[in-house]
């Protein structure tokens, strides 16, 4: 089974861009997370997403969005790019049965995303 | 509100030697707790997890932890260190409602030295 995908790799950008970054999940899983990873900060969480619902938001500005599609897999956008979203963007899958046990998430590769 | 705490950004052991590595938890009821293991340029790896079944869990690669209710805590342990142990290390709690948020300590990086 392939692991969670993260599209691209890497991404330079300069202040007041916008990206859009993409996550594909395991095949069948149903939630998908975003986190920033920065060394001043370390792991933050972004949203969360199941369903196309977001389910949980972490204490990120506006200009950090997401959506989920319909067979699951998700984006994120930052709007109007500052040199402190440089960070590392993470996104993980989890299977998520309704009233089953808790499964673990699985993480991507993550986004490298660099402001200048 | 939850949150975890990690003594030790670094930790230094040789080859061989006990791995130890800290972790305590600060939760209103008793949370979901993990480690993951994070290797250069890559994404976060599950070594293990404990959910309220067993307190001892042991996980991937030989490590293991134990969850201290009383102490609240969930310290990784490894008997013998290896060189391609050298990573950094997460502790991470989420609660027991249906959202998947983890909050995540800020990490360990672990030195084994030949």
């Amino acid at each position: 089974k392939a692991g969670v995908t993260q599209t691209p790799r890497y991404l330079i950008k300069t202040r007041g861009q916008q990206v859009t970054l993409s996550c594909s999940p395991i095949s069948g899983h149903r939630s998908v997370s975003w986190y920033q990873q920065t060394p001043g900060q370390g792991l933050q969480f972004l949203f969360e997403y199941f369903s196309e619902t977001q389910r949980n938001k972490g204490n990120f500005p506006g200009r950090f969005s997401g959506r989920q599609f319909s067979n699951s897999r998700s984006e994120m956008n930052v709007s109007t790019l500052e040199l402190g979203d440089s960070a590392l963007y993470l996104c993980a899958s989890s299977l998520d049965i309704v009233g089953g046990p808790y499964n673990e998430q699985f993480f991507g590769p993550g986004t490298r995303l660099t402001v200048l | 509100a939850q949150s975890v705490t990690q003594l030790g950004s670094h930790v230094s052991v040789s080859e061989g030697a006990l791995v130890l590595l800290r972790c305590n938890y600060s939760s209103s009821v008793p949370p979901y707790l993990f480690w993951y293991v994070q290797y250069p340029n890559q994404g976060l790896q599950l070594l293990l997890k404990y959910t309220s079944a067993a307190t001892l869990v042991k996980g991937i690669n030989g490590f293991e932890a134990e969850f201290k209710k009383s102490e609240t805590s969930f310290h990784l342990t490894k008997p013998s260190a290896h060189m391609s142990d050298a990573a950094e290390y997460f502790c991470a709690v989420s609660g027991r409602d249906s959202s998947y948020k983890l909050i995540f300590g800020s990490g360990t990086r672990l030195l084994v030295r030949p």
